[in-house]
Order: structure tokens, then sequence, then C-alpha cells
């Protein structure tokens, strides 16, 4: 039973550039969410999505960043245009309904490096 | 707005030792709260998680949190730490009655020495 599956795990890119992140949640879930950690901050919320709905993007900076989960095929966190402050460590999590409390699974991350 | 404060960035503890990583948080309302953990090298995982009832929460592997609701503190704690307890933990709050949006704290870094 494969749990969240993020790649790559580690993605480098230059200034300008776009950054693509993917996101396989669990089996059977189809609520997923995407975090970002900064160096020595927290996770930051980013935005909830359902299946081809955007619920809650309010983390997400208004310019360069974008996000899909498609009805086939993985979540998507997409970065256009690059810079240093991007850098990162991107977290993805799922869960089966979306309720409150419900326990979060996350998967590895995606470690990006904007050189 | 939800927020969640750790106050502990870095703790060092023998092992043996009692452990107590404190946890606030900011909200008006009521709330479901959480401990995740992760690991060197894995994912994070659901330690502990409190919805109502009793505030003396227990979790996986011998940890447990306690509720205060006055102090708006959900500080987790546990007896005698061991080497593999080395992790970062998380506390984390979902306001109740909305859907599913965790605020995570920033983190404290446990490393138990042998």
């Amino acid at each position: 039973n494969a749990g969240v599956m993020q790649n790559p795990r580690h993605l480098v890119r230059r200034r300008g550039q776009e950054a693509r992140l993917r996101c396989s949640p669990m089996k059977g879930h189809s609520h997923v969410y995407w975090y970002r950690q900064l160096p020595e901050e927290g996770l930051k919320f980013m935005v909830y999505l359902q299946k081809e709905n955007i619920i809650d993007e309010s983390g997400m900076p208004k310019e360069r960043f974008s996000a899909e989960f498609p009805k086939e095929g993985p979540s998507i966190l997409r970065i256009q245009q690059v810079v240093r402050g991007d850098s990162a460590a991107y977290f993805c999590a799922s869960s089966p309904s979306g309720q409150r409390g419900e326990k979060l699974f996350f998967g590895s991350g995606t470690q990006l490096s904007v050189l | 707005a939800q927020s969640v404060s750790q106050h502990n960035h870095h703790v060092i503890l023998s092992e043996a030792a009692s452990l107590e990583l404190g946890c606030n948080y900011s909200y008006g309302g009521t709330v479901n709260l959480f401990w995740y953990v992760q690991y060197p090298g894995q994912h994070l995982q659901l330690l502990l998680k409190y919805f109502s009832g009793d505030p003396l929460v227990k979790g996986i592997k011998g940890f447990e949190a306690e509720f205060i609701k006055s102090k708006f503190s959900f500080n987790l704690r546990k007896p005698s730490v061991q080497w593999s307890d080395t992790a970062e933990y998380f506390c984390a709050v979902n306001a109740a009655g909305g859907y599913q949006k965790v605020t995570f704290g920033t983190g404290t870094k446990l490393q138990v020495i042998p």
C-alpha cells in the first residue's frame, strides 16, 4: 500500500526557470494539501485541493505559483520564473475526505534548490 | 487566523531523561490539536491528536500530551526518552468545524544522547 509519493526528491533550477513538483496521494484519497518549509521555519500551508477543484489557496503567493489536481494523474505544484527565495522543501499531504481533524499522510517532500 | 508557537527550537537530552516540549496556539474557537514527528530521513507522521473529551491524550511510543484550554497549550511529554526518539516534532492546530486546514508550528529538534 503505497503512501503519498512525491517526485522528484530533489530539483535544481536556475533563476527564471520553471519548477514542477508532483504529488500522488494515497490510494483512495481525494484531498491534497501542499506545504512549504523554509529553513528554521515551520510548515507553511500553501493550498488545499480536491479533484479538479482548488478549495483554499490562501497560502499561495499571488504570482508565479499555481496548483492543480486533475481528474486523472497527480497533483502538480508549479512555480514559474523561480527565484532564490523559492528554495525550500515542499511537502504534499493527503487525506481521505478532508474532514476536520483527519489525519494527514505526508510524502517525503521535494527539495527545491534555485541557483 | 490560527497560529502555533513552539518555544524550544532545539532540545538535547540524555537517554532516560524526561521530555516536555511546549506548544501554544492562538485561536478563539474550538480547535483540534496534533503532534507530528519527523524522524531523520523519513516523512512526517502523526504522533497523537486531541479532538475532545479527556484533555490528556496518549499517543504512540509512550508519548502523551495535555490540552490546557485556559493556557491555550498542548505540551508533549514523555517520561523517559530513548535514542530512537531523536527527531523533529511539530505541533499543529486545526480550527474545528471547518475543513481540514492544519497550521504547524516551527518545530522542535530533539537530540537524545545515548
